[in-house]
Parts: C-alpha cells; sequence; structure tokens
C-alpha cells in the first residue's frame, strides 16, 4: 500500500521569507503527484500536479512553484512568502482515479 | 469546467439522528469519491463510487452515485459524535485520457454530531 510523508508537520514563517515543504511517497513506482491548498478547513484547491520526474503543471498563478526532482519526491517552493499564502497544505498521490492524501502541513505566515 | 455543489455546507445534529449530504454537477463524471476530513489531517477516502445508479454501504454510511453520474449522496444513520467531521466529495472527470487523474472537490460540508 501507498505511504505518503509530508514534512514539517507546522511551520511559521515571516513574510518574504522563503519556502520549501517536502513530500515523499512510498510503495508505489511513476505516481501522478499534486499539491492542494485547503483555507479554512473547507474545500482544495489544486495548486500543481505532476506525471513524472521534471514535469510540472500549474493550475493557479501565484508566488508558489513546484519540483520533482526524484519519481517519489514533490516538492512547493516560494522565493517569498506572502501573507495570503497561510493554509494547509496537502500532497496526495493518484492510484486508479482516486487519491490518497498524506498528512499536510499547516503554514502561517506572520 | 466542471463544478461540484456540495450540500448543506453546515449540519449541526444530535447523536442518533439521520442525515444526507448532496454532492451535484451539470457534468458526468467517470467516477466520484467521498472523503471524510479531521481538523489538522489530511482527508481520508471512505468511497469511491463509478457506476450509476450503485450504492455502497459503509457500516452506516450509504453512499450512492446518481443514475446520470452526475450527483451522489451520503446518508449516515443513527449519527455518533465520532462521525463528525469535514466531508468531500470529489469527482473525477476522464477526458479521454488527459484529464492526468485530476480531481474536482466541492467545498465541503461541516458535520457536528453533539452528544
Amino acid at each position: 500500500s501507498q505511504t505518503i510523508h509530508q514534512w514539517p508537520a507546522t511551520l511559521v514563517q515571516p513574510v518574504g521569507s522563503p519556502l520549501s515543504l517536502e513530500c515523499t511517497v512510498e510503495g508505489t513506482s511513476n505516481p501522478n503527484l499534486y499539491w492542494y491548498r485547503q483555507a479554512a478547513g473547507r474545500g482544495l484547491q489544486l495548486l500543481f500536479y505532476s506525471v513524472g520526474i521534471g514535469q510540472i503543471s500549474s493550475e493557479v498563478p501565484q508566488n508558489l512553484s513546484a519540483s520533482r526532482p526524484q519519481d517519489r519526491q514533490f516538492i512547493l517552493s516560494s522565493k517569498k512568502l506572502l501573507l495570503s499564502d497561510s493554509g494547509f497544505y496537502l500532497c496526495a498521490l493518484g492510484y486508479q482515479e482516486t487519491q490518497y492524501f498524506g498528512p499536510g502541513t499547516r503554514l502561517l505566515v506572520l | 469546467t466542471q463544478l461540484l455543489e456540495q450540500s448543506p455546507q453546515f449540519l449541526s445534529i444530535q447523536e442518533g439522528e439521520n442525515l444526507t449530504v448532496y454532492c451535484n454537477s451539470s457534468s458526468v463524471f467517470s467516477s466520484l469519491q467521498w472523503y471524510r476530513q479531521e481538523p489538522g489531517e489530511g482527508p481520508v477516502l471512505l468511497v469511491t463510487v463509478v457506476t450509476g445508479g450503485e450504492v455502497k454501504k459503509l457500516k452506516r454510511l450509504t453512499f450512492q452515485f446518481g443514475d446520470a453520474r452526475k450527483d451522489s449522496s451520503l446518508h449516515i444513520t443513527a449519527a455518533q459524535p465520532g462521525d463528525t467531521g469535514l466531508y468531500l466529495c470529489a469527482g473525477s472527470f476522464n477526458a479521454g485520457g488527459t484529464s492526468y487523474g485530476k480531481l474536482t472537490f466541492g467545498q465541503g460540508t461541516i458535520l457536528t454530531v453533539h452528544p
């Protein structure tokens, strides 16, 4: 079975600082991977998805970026955080038209 | 763009009551998932339905996929405080293999079951 790891679990960062959130998966190869942001415990907004190493598609324009340096590693980054980047970030793995989610990272930008 | 309308947004009930959450769209989905999420955790998959008219049961939870595959419902019988959480529906729209497994999510239903 697949396992999804995310770290850190919680992060408090000042406005203008850089960001790096990491997601790694186990138990599968060449998965589709996704980054979501969730505000106030409501619906999920798809930020990026990747179908393979080095292949990134962006769903919404923003100051965030994503990279996939290895098959089972997906990274979400920013050069300068904004207050509006605060939220709950979720990494997901796609399998047979279903997605499985990691535990999430709570980001607070002050 | 496929949209999922989920209702109600909030539900506050007493232990032992029944409830139904609805998920509707104008688009046909190839499959539909229901998730439950607790605060500070990732969503956990409850069920996937793929066939129009399909009904699946998970203990006190009953999931139904509409005949036209444009809507779904989640019914909970005799709700318990442990059912409290955010319930999300999500649809898969397989557009000739170019959807890349992306899901369209409803806005969620926050359920609170009081003892």
